[in-house]
């Protein structure tokens, strides 16, 4: 079957550097997404590997390995407003998007 | 990024009433998908479109049916509202060649009683 997983919640302080892991087991792989998504708000685009190695954009990179079936998502310096959940999804071979059940990130002071 | 519009933002019905979620997106998007979320859990796909006539059921049964007349406008209709339909309902469009990134509209928060 397919499969994602990530951690349920993490804890990191403000100003830290936190990174948020996920595996996946997908039919094929056509890509590896990142989306941000508040507590009552829609998710949000982040990020998009589908090749292996480090994407930067700005304080959030994001890492695949294709290999081991293995992204992480890295967000530095933290701020009070990344407190929110962080999804990782995977695009099998059909294009379908297999999403996973989020990462709770909680920031504290 | 796709400008994906939703309404109504929230709803408050009558078990037994028929309703009809509106998602629109401007981006000329072929594909259009509607998902289910409960509060703090995870995004469960119910329908999906790839274009004008198409629609197909997702990973999650589901008593809504769906339509594609438009591009860019793909309703989503529930005959006759439970309790149980009380939810959180995310309509995206993707068409990206390269990426199939999905964009999501704001939500209509639904609640049965």
């Amino acid at each position: 079957g397919q499969n994602i997983d990530q951690p349920t919640e993490m804890t990191a302080t403000e100003g830290a550097i936190v990174q948020i892991n996920c595996t996946y087991q997908t039919s094929g792989f056509n890509g590896l997404f990142w989306y941000q998504q508040h507590a009552g708000e829609a998710p949000t685009f982040l990020s998009y590997n589908v090749l292996d190695g480090l994407e930067e954009k700005g304080r959030f990179s994001s890492f695949l390995s294709r290999s081991k079936g293995y992204s992480y998502l890295l967000l530095k310096e933290l701020q009070m407003k990344d407190s929110a959940s962080y999804l990782c999804a995977a695009l099998d071979s059909n294009y379908q998007l297999i999403w996973g059940a989020g990462t709770k990130l909680i920031i504290k002071p | 990024e796709a400008d994906i519009y939703q309404t109504p933002r929230y709803l408050v019905i009558g078990t037994g009433k028929k309703i009809t979620l509106e998602c629109s997106q401007t981006m000329g998007h072929d594909k259009m998908y509607w998902y289910q979320q409960d509060p703090g859990m995870e995004l469960h796909l119910i329908h999906y479109s790839y274009g004008v006539n198409s629609t197909e059921k997702g990973d999650l049964s589901s008593e809504s049916t769906v339509s594609r007349i438009r591009t860019e406008h793909f309703p989503l209709t529930l005959e006759s509202a439970r309790p149980s339909h009380t939810s959180q309902y995310l309509c995206a469009s993707s068409g990206d060649r390269d990426t199939d990134t999905q964009y999501f509209g704001p939500g209509t928060r639904l609640t049965v009683l």
